[in-house]
């Protein structure tokens, strides 16, 4: 039973438009939603976050969108650089109470931004 | 402030050998979590370490275990290796409780390991 869903596996843009990454989820309990990027050789590194009870949260060239009825966010990178080509991991949090910290991770998208 | 590091970053071993990998905490973080990346999908929970105790235990048999130490840097031990263990073992580290609510992890490197 995957909670959370990356349906795209690649996607490729161009250098200076936008690149749109999507994620749906199942569980409406989550309270918390992250991306991450993960470069080749290196592991996952924290983008961006959102807290279920807001719609839009943005940083810089990041902007995650959350759709509660529809159980959907996405991530928008405006404008999108080379540098930005890596895997984008979309992940839910809940509060299970105390300190447990469990992510539930998305099977990731490849973005390739060409020059 | 110094990452998270984890050794060794590759192995290899045989179906039913055992491996220990480690991983030492960002500075200032109290809880420790492993995460196991098959090819192909995301990092998995295994389980978590807050006070040197597991709080947090994800769909993985009791022939993967783990510890944490008071300087919170953490082991990861699988017994028993199987073919299906082959993945990328991510170590985690964050501070609970969390100043921003969300629950933000630092990962380290990984560590690869292949059994044969």
């Amino acid at each position: 039973d995957q909670q959370v869903k990356q349906n795209s596996p690649s996607l490729s843009v161009q250098e200076g438009r936008i690149s749109i990454l999507n994620c749906d989820y199942t569980n409406s309990m989550f309270d918390y939603f992250l991306w991450y990027k993960k470069y080749p050789a290196e592991g996952p590194t924290f983008l961006i976050s959102i807290s279920s009870i807001k719609d839009k949260n943005e940083d810089g060239r990041f902007t995650v969108f959350l759709n509660k009825s529809a159980k959907h966010l996405s991530l928008h990178i405006v404008p999108s650089q080379p540098g930005d080509s890596a895997v984008y991991f979309c992940a839910a949090s809940t509060n299970y109470g105390g300190a447990t910290n469990k992510l539930i991770f998305g099977t990731g998208t490849l973005l390739a931004v060409q020059p | 402030e110094t990452g998270v590091t984890q050794s060794p970053t590759h192995l290899i071993k045989t179906r039913g050998q055992q491996v220990t990998l480690r991983c030492s905490s960002q500075s200032g973080h109290n809880t420790v979590s492993w995460y196991q990346q098959a090819l192909g999908q995301g990092p998995q929970f295994i389980f978590q370490y807050y006070r040197e105790e597991e709080n947090g235990r994800g769909n993985f048999p009791p022939r993967f275990s783990g510890l944490q130490f008071p300087n919170y840097s953490s082991e990861l031990n699988v017994n028993a290796l199987e073919l299906d263990d082959s993945a990328l073992y991510l170590c985690a580290s964050s501070l609970w409780p969390s100043s921003s609510g969300a629950n933000v992890l630092t990962f380290g490197a990984g560590s690869r390991l292949t059994v044969l």
